[in-house]
């Protein structure tokens, strides 16, 4: 099993520009989540997911949307990118309720909004 | 809403001394509490989880938590440190209502163990 991919692994954008994070996972888990990590402020939750065709909003939402239309994708977009939006990404997926409940995460996506 | 506290940024310890890394946590629900570890340029690694039963829960390498409702901690533990536990450390908070999912981490403590 591959597990939980990420990509890309880096990117740089310019502030306005659009752009869409990969996450994908092999280990037919209902629960996906997006985080982003900042110095200082630990992970914060921006959008997660039950399963396929049912999203919810996290901690920090605005300026970033998802969907789920497979079990094993859930792709992060980001509709104009803003130099706030610098940050290390971590998608993460775990079993669903009486299984397991830790989560499994990606490598990381390090962006950069100049 | 949940929340967890991470009120260390730092902890130092010697090599060979016992470390306690500590967290204290909110949620409307039962708890599911969780502590993961964040070597640098990787992602985060499951440690250990209470979900219910024994307060003194045992998880990878060595690491151990224990949970107090009364005190709604979880605090991560380890009798003997060795310079490779060096990394960061995650606590996080699930609300373990049914139908719950959303997970909170705190904002983290690093860990610096000396040789």
């Amino acid at each position: 099993n591959a597990g939980v991919t990420q990509t890309p692994k880096f990117q740089v954008l310019k502030t306005g520009q659009s752009m869409t994070l990969q996450c994908a996972q092999d280990m037919n888990h209902e629960y996906m989540s997006w985080y982003r990590q900042d110095p200082g402020m630990g992970l914060r939750l921006i959008h997660y997911s039950v399963g396929a065709g049912i999203t919810d909003q996290g901690e920090v939402p605005n300026g970033y949307n998802v969907s789920r239309s497979t079990t094993e994708d859930f792709p992060l977009r980001l509709l104009s990118a803003a130099p706030s939006q610098t940050s290390v990404y971590f998608c993460a997926s775990s079993y669903g309720q009486g299984k397991g409940h830790e989560q499994y995460f990606g490598p990381g996506t390090r962006l950069t909004v100049t | 809403a949940q929340s967890v506290a991470q009120p260390e940024d730092q902890v130092n310890v010697a090599e060979g001394n016992p470390l306690t890394v500590k967290c204290t946590y909110s949620v409307s629900g039962n708890p599911y509490l969780f502590w993961y570890v964040q070597y640098p340029n990787r992602g985060l690694q499951f440690l250990l989880k209470y979900i219910t039963g024994d307060n003194l829960v045992k998880g990878s390498y060595g690491f151990e938590a224990e949970f107090n409702k009364s005190q709604t901690s979880f605090h991560l533990k380890k009798p003997s440190a060795l310079v490779s536990d060096s990394a960061l450390y995650f606590c996080a908070v699930r609300d373990g209502t049914a139908g719950g999912f959303k997970t909170i981490f705190g904002a983290g403590t690093r860990l610096f163990v000396k040789a």
